[in-house]
């Protein structure tokens, strides 16, 4: 069965650096996302993508944050500058259409700044 | 503000037994619903999307949606002990889903 994969599994870095998350997202979906939940709180949504561009953002995909499909097959977040308030899982998400998104999601990436 | 509200729990329920899932919104003009399940330090798994008013029946998993009441519900019958998890309700709207909190459920064997 097709699944979303993600790379690091866990990262840790200083804050000041930039990281980049990398997601592959399932073959034939054409729409992806980028999910952030801190520790015991809910799924916040950062960002959706759609032929290669940004289709909708939220107030905390700022300036700090990036993302890029380099490639036919991945999809990458970039964070600048990571600051101690963004460690978090971070999920992708990929869907066949954005009709409803039945979104499927990776395992996640665990960023810890210190 | 769209917001999705669900009661955090936990909620107990012996093994066999119905869980009853609940989840209210707050945008009129949202038509995709979904409900997934987050065990602890794993990501969100969709079980179950409900697109139109009645009843959507998967397996042991039954959703309902009421529009007009702004209104979503989750029942899973004969539950297990597997079934423990976090069920974390979600709403479409403009390319982005809404999150609720996610209600904690417990079955007890």
């Amino acid at each position: 069965e097709p699944e979303v994969t993600q790379t690091p599994s866990h990262q840790v870095t200083q804050m000041g650096q930039e990281v980049i998350l990398r997601c592959v997202p399932i073959s034939n979906h054409l729409y992806f996302y980028w999910y952030r939940q801190i520790l015991g709180q809910k799924v916040e949504f950062l960002v959706s993508f759609y032929n290669n561009e940004i289709s909708e953002k939220s107030e905390i995909f700022d300036d700090q944050f990036s993302v890029e499909r380099p490639d036919g097959s991945n999809f990458t977040l970039k964070i600048r500058s990571t600051k101690l308030e963004d460690s978090a899982m971070y999920f992708c998400a990929s869907s066949e259409g954005t009709g409803g998104g039945e979104q499927y999601f990776g395992p996640g990436t665990r960023l810890t700044v210190t | 503000q769209k917001e999705v509200e669900q009661n955090s729990g936990p909620l107990s329920v012996p093994e066999g037994a119905i869980a009853s899932l609940n989840c209210t919104y707050s945008d009129r003009g949202s038509q995709s619903f979904f409900w997934y399940r987050q065990y602890s330090g794993k990501s969100p798994e969709l079980i179950m999307f409900i697109y139109s008013n009645g009843d959507k029946e998967d397996g042991r998993f039954t959703a309902q949606l009421n529009k007009a009441s702004q209104y979503v519900s989750l029942l899973i019958r004969d539950s297990q002990p597997s079934d423990s998890a976090t069920y974390l309700c979600a709403v479409h709207s403009n390319y982005q889903l809404i999150w609720g909190a996610g209600t904690k459920l417990i079955i007890k064997p």
